[in-house]
């Protein structure tokens, strides 16, 4: 079982729509977990951060599931400039290590 | 806002050669890393460094080397290029409570 696992999609939805991806992480000592939007043949950038508390930033709500050890990201109103591949990050509690998911390709269409 | 800066956006080389890629990032961070990136693979960690001269080993090191002289540089070694180092790299900075922030990549080719 992979140490991050992410469904790839490509999730097709129309401009408007409410769309939700989840991450599921293996390692109960992960502590910090993020999200990550890449464009096609960009670097990855810094979406958000997902507190245990959950956290909204305008369409994009983050939520940490400790229990079922999944993390989720829910985008509303989605515009076509959100179509992009959204990648999760867990890192272990204490040390360096950073896991990603191999990603969630979205796609809005007009 | 952070930048990390990666020397070259293209690189061709020849097997064999040996390739120097160079990452430099202005906001003091402890915490720098390479990965490559590859379809259906994701991003793998190839070497991080949290210290000058401080480096470890990730999960794909073979083939490659790192050297952090500086806090600010650390640059990622390819001593004899193989075809299968063809990829995206991505250089990363980082503290220990933020997340990453990354170059704009390398897009190597070796033939």
């Amino acid at each position: 079982r992979k140490e991050v696992e992410q469904d790839p999609g490509p999730f097709n939805v129309p401009e408007g729509a409410t769309v939700a991806f989840n991450c599921t992480y293996s390692n109960s000592a992960s502590q910090s977990f993020f999200w990550y939007r890449q464009d096609c043949r960009k670097e990855p950038k810094l979406l958000m951060s997902v507190y245990s508390s959950g956290n909204e930033d305008g369409r994009f709500t983050a939520q940490l599931n400790r229990a079922s050890q999944y993390i989720s990201l829910l985008i509303r109103d989605s515009k076509l400039s959100d179509s992009a591949t959204y990648l999760c990050v867990v890192n272990y509690s204490g040390t360096y290590k950073y896991i990603f998911g191999t990603g969630t390709r979205l796609k809005v269409l007009a | 806002d952070v930048k990390v800066t990666q020397s070259s956006r293209y690189l061709v080389k020849r097997t064999g050669e040996k390739v120097f890629l160079e990452c430099v990032q202005d906001m003091d961070h402890e915490n720098m890393f390479w990965y490559r990136q590859d379809p259906g693979l994701g991003l793998r960690l190839i070497y991080f460094s949290y210290d000058v001269k401080m480096k470890e080993k990730g999960d794909i090191p073979e083939g490659y080397s790192v050297s952090r002289e500086k806090k600010e540089r650390f640059s990622l070694i390819l001593e004899s290029a193989s075809t299968n180092q063809t990829s995206m790299y991505l250089c990363a900075s980082s503290t220990t409570r933020t997340g990453f922030h990354f170059g704009n990549g390398t897009r190597l080719t070796v033939t």
